[in-house]
């Protein structure tokens, strides 16, 4: 599973777009890139996915450059209820006997009103 | 999206004695659950793998005479920490996927976490 940097924490007002950017410039191949969300006293919940260029969906999208060795989680317009950890994971997670998920440091991100 | 939960959420017990955790996946089966640690303000590390019908997978560095994992059925997982002491004391979170009805390569579904305090 290919080692992912981010930043340890971010702050940001209502009502702004936050990016928060993952480092994995050992990525595989085969390997997806994945953002899980954890509020606290929780389990992570899963955010979005993906393998090369833009991914959106209802709550975040995902920019992964050509080189695939960093990806950025963007959410729009952000609120309160945002201020959690985000985790970027990078792996081949198709594979049965591969299913694990290594965590790193994950990015504390606050949002302030 | 699949359900799994976990009972108790919170639990305080005594040094010297055991507690038990359940995971369970409320409309899947997993044939595969992992347990997760996670003390406070870190990151969740990977404690095991629980396969159904078979020994637990453990990571390096955890205790399998510790940390006992029985995954009897397909949708129930239990982790009992075995003569608890106040440094076991943390956030305990299992996970599991759902490969019939997931289409998003490798997501899991998590657990609740359930709090461990060994007094």
């Amino acid at each position: 599973l290919a080692k992912t940097t981010q930043p340890i924490s971010m702050d940001s007002y209502e009502g702004q777009e936050v990016n928060i950017t993952c480092s994995h410039n050992n990525i595989a191949t085969n390997d997806y890139i994945t953002w899980y969300q954890q509020f606290p006293s929780q389990g992570p919940r899963f955010i979005i996915q993906g393998y090369k260029t833009k991914v959106t969906n209802e709550v975040a999208s995902l920019f992964i450059p050509a080189d695939r060795k960093s990806s950025t989680l963007s959410l729009p317009r952000v609120s309160l209820s945002d201020t959690a950890v985000y985790y970027c994971l990078v792996g081949d997670m198709e594979d049965f006997g591969n299913e694990k998920l290594t965590f790193g440091t994950g990015t504390r991100l606050t949002i302030i009103p | 999206g699949a359900v799994v939960s976990q009972h108790p959420s919170r639990v305080i017990c005594k040094s010297g004695t055991s507690v038990k955790i359940e995971c369970r996946s409320l409309d899947f089966q997993a044939t595969t659950m992992f347990w997760y640690r996670q003390f406070p303000k870190k990151s969740l590390m990977l404690m095991a793998t629980s396969n159904e019908g078979s020994k637990a997978t453990y990571e390096q560095g955890v205790e399998k005479d510790k940390f006992l994992i029985n995954h009897a059925s397909l949708t129930l997982s239990t982790l009992t920490v075995t003569s608890a002491h106040p440094e076991d004391s943390s956030f305990y979170i299992c996970s599991a996927r759902d490969w019939k009805t997931s289409g998003i390569q490798g997501e899991q579904y998590f657990g609740p976490g359930t709090r461990l305090t060994v007094t």
